[in-house]
């Protein structure tokens, strides 16, 4: 069963420090999504990408959030300067074209922002 | 703004018990997901729901729904210990621009 991998599944970082979450989406995918999930709370949309530009974006998804897919497998998620709030599990995922298999979900990385 | 609303949020069920979650939403959607997460794990997509009406099911759990009446169920029947988790809907309005919306989830436990 292919897999969207994530990494690093765990990261702490000092508050105002920049972080980038990498994600590789399933090879014959072509929609790809950052998600997360502040502990206990429901899982929040943050933004959708495709063609190689952002499709979607959450009201989350300040000037301090970027997205980047720098070659053909990896999908970023760059938080510029992380606020304490900033703390939860970001979820990767992908999509195939025609979308009616829904979502595959990576494992997810957690970051701790202290 | 499209809303997502589940109940009962906690669950707490006999093994070989039947029950239902209810996952209701406020506006026409394209398509339904239900979802599973285990503590500190993914999200293990479970079920995608296309169309008025339909159905699916996978081993004890089955799955409806009903656009006109905006609402989806997830029956799970003959609950065993292996279904003790947290389950999700989510709805898309526009199929594949991503941007599902999750309900606040059910989270299950099945004793023995």
């Amino acid at each position: 069963e292919p897999e969207v991998t994530q990494t690093p599944s765990h990261q702490v970082t000092q508050m105002g420090q920049e972080v980038i979450l990498r994600c590789v989406p399933i090879s014959n995918h072509l929609y790809f999504y950052w998600y997360r999930q502040i502990l206990g709370q429901k899982v929040e949309f943050l933004v959708s990408f495709y063609n190689n530009e952002i499709s979607e974006k959450s009201e989350i998804f300040d000037d301090q959030f970027s997205v980047e897919r720098p070659d053909g497998s990896n999908f970023t998620l760059k938080i510029r300067s992380t606020k304490l709030e900033d703390s939860a599990m970001y979820f990767c995922a992908s999509s195939d074209p025609q979308g009616a298999r829904g979502y595959t979900f990576g494992s997810g990385t957690r970051l701790t922002v202290v | 703004e499209l809303k997502v609303e589940q109940n009962p949020l906690f669950l707490s069920m006999q093994e070989g018990k039947n029950y239902t979650i209810y996952c209701n939403y406020s506006t026409t959607s394209d398509r339904l997901y239900w979802y599973r997460q285990d503590p500190g794990k993914s999200l293990e997509s479970l079920f995608v729901l296309l169309s008025n009406g339909a159905v699916k099911q996978e081993g004890r759990l089955m799955a409806s729904l009903d656009t006109k009446a905006r609402l989806s169920t997830l029956h799970i029947t003959a609950a065993v210990h292996d279904l003790s988790a947290t389950y999700f809907c989510a709805v898309d309005i526009f199929a594949n621009a991503g941007k599902s919306t999750f309900g606040d989830g059910t989270t299950l436990t099945v004793k023995p």
